[in-house]
């Protein structure tokens, strides 16, 4: 089993720009998270998705769009990026109580 | 809301015991877990207190006292490759989400 895994690992984006980012998981989680991490900050949430068709805003939803394609795959959208978005992303899924993360993926927007 | 504070630092030698305390304030409380961040990596799960008391996981111990709104993570016989940093997180209602502390950093020395 793979776990969670993320596409890309690195992303330099110029200011305005669009991308998503990619996360699949193989373990027949219904949840799953996007995060992001910046130095001091700690983890933050951005959109979860409890379940196949539904997703929620987090703490920091601000500039970010996600889709929940299937149970396998959640994904995140960057419309139009700002340097404030420049973070490193990771994606989540969890039975219960337990969250397993994906690698992250490390994004600077100039 | 939710916040959490925890150190941000915290500095021990090998083979000794450190403790690594966490305070929270929330609505909706379902327990609270730790993780473990090595530099570069992802965070990965290390406990969960649904209970008051003490969970044991080999050199690694977790407690959570709910009428304090306190726990801590307890690291026995320090090895080099416990410097990481670790993370308190509250189970929100409904095990749906986490809520992150901003984080402690562990600097194991010989």
């Amino acid at each position: 089993n793979a776990g969670v895994t993320q596409t890309p690992k690195f992303q330099v984006l110029k200011t305005g720009q669009s991308m998503t980012l990619q996360c699949a998981q193989d373990m027949n989680h219904n949840s799953m998270y996007w995060y992001r991490q910046d130095p001091g900050m700690g983890l933050r949430l951005i959109y979860y998705s409890a379940s196949e068709g539904t997703t929620d805003k987090g703490e920091v939803p601000n500039g970010y769009n996600v889709s929940r394609l299937n149970k396998r795959e959640f994904s995140l959208r960057l419309e139009s990026a700002a340097p404030s978005q420049t973070s490193v992303y990771f994606c989540a899924s969890s039975r219960i109580y337990e969250q397993y993360f994906g690698p992250g993926t490390r994004l600077t927007v100039t | 809301g939710q916040s959490l504070e925890q150190p941000s630092e915290v500095t021990a030698v090998e083979g000794a015991i450190v403790q690594i305390n966490c305070t929270y304030q929330t609505s909706g409380f379902y327990g609270l877990s730790w993780y473990q961040q090595h530099d570069g990596g992802a965070p990965t799960f290390l406990s969960y207190n649904a209970l008051d008391g003490l969970e044991e996981t080999g050199r690694f111990s977790s407690f959570l006292s709910r009428s304090d709104s306190y726990g801590y993570l307890l690291l026995q016989e320090l090895q080099m490759k416990d410097s990481a940093s670790y993370f308190c997180a509250v189970m929100n209602s409904g095990y749906s989400t986490l809520t992150f502390g901003k984080g402690t950093m562990l600097l194991v020395s010989p």
